[in-house]
């Protein structure tokens, strides 16, 4: 079957670093992006990986391991906006077709 | 202007009663989705559609019916609403060119009482 695990919650202060780890286990695996939803509002694409390795994106980065079905979204300098939640996705090819398969987000709490 | 467009924004309505969420996109994408999200779980796919001619049920399809009238339009009906299709829900659409990055409309929050 296809799982995807985040943790639930998470807090930071302002300023600092955080890493939000996603676990899969899926077949047909073809890639794997990072969303970020504040409350109430859509989803946004914050980054994509399909090889393993780390991805740079300004403050955020993100990281994938192929062999250990394991990424995770790195924020840098952390600031009060960035509270929201974190939607790990994984892409994976099911019948021809590449489904995207969410998990439950990571809602994170950034402190002054 | 958004590039994908939900509405309505925000829908009451009661059980029984037939309903249409509308979404419409400017973005030239060929791809199109519905997603509900409910409090504690992922986003799960109702339908999609990668052209005007191809329509698929996704996990949840039970209860809903789309329409691609247009490549920019794509509409999700519940033909009977029931209470427990109370739920935030999203369109979104994506490049067959470009990862198939979805990009999502504001959502529509729809209550059946």
């Amino acid at each position: 079957g296809q799982n995807i695990d985040q943790p639930t919650e998470m807090t930071a202060t302002e300023g600092a670093i955080v890493q939000i780890n996603c676990t899969y286990q899926t077949s047909g695996f073809n890639g794997l992006f990072w969303y970020q939803q504040h409350a109430g509002e859509a989803p946004t694409f914050l980054s994509y990986n399909v090889l393993d390795g780390l991805e740079e994106k300004g403050r955020f980065s993100s990281f994938l391991s192929r062999s250990k079905g394991y990424s995770y979204l790195l924020l840098k300098e952390l600031q009060m906006k960035d509270s929201a939640s974190y939607l790990c996705a994984v892409r994976a090819l099911s019948g021809g077709y590449n489904k995207l398969i969410f998990g439950a987000g990571t809602r994170l709490a950034v402190h002054p | 202007d958004a590039d994908v467009t939900q509405t309505p924004r925000n829908r009451i309505t009661k059980t029984g009663k037939r309903i249409m969420l509308e979404c419409s996109q400017t973005k030239g994408h060929d791809r199109m989705y519905w997603y509900r999200q409910d409090p504690g779980l992922g986003l799960r796919l109702i339908y999609y559609s990668f052209d005007v001619k191809d329509i698929n049920k996704g996990e949840i399809s039970d209860g809903y019916s789309v329409s691609r009238q247009a490549q920019a339009k794509f509409s999700l009906s519940l033909e009977s609403a029931i209470p427990n299709q109370t739920a935030l829900y999203f369109c979104a659409t994506s490049d067959s060119r470009e990862w198939d990055i979805q990009y999502f409309g504001a959502g529509t929050r729809l209550s059946v009482l």
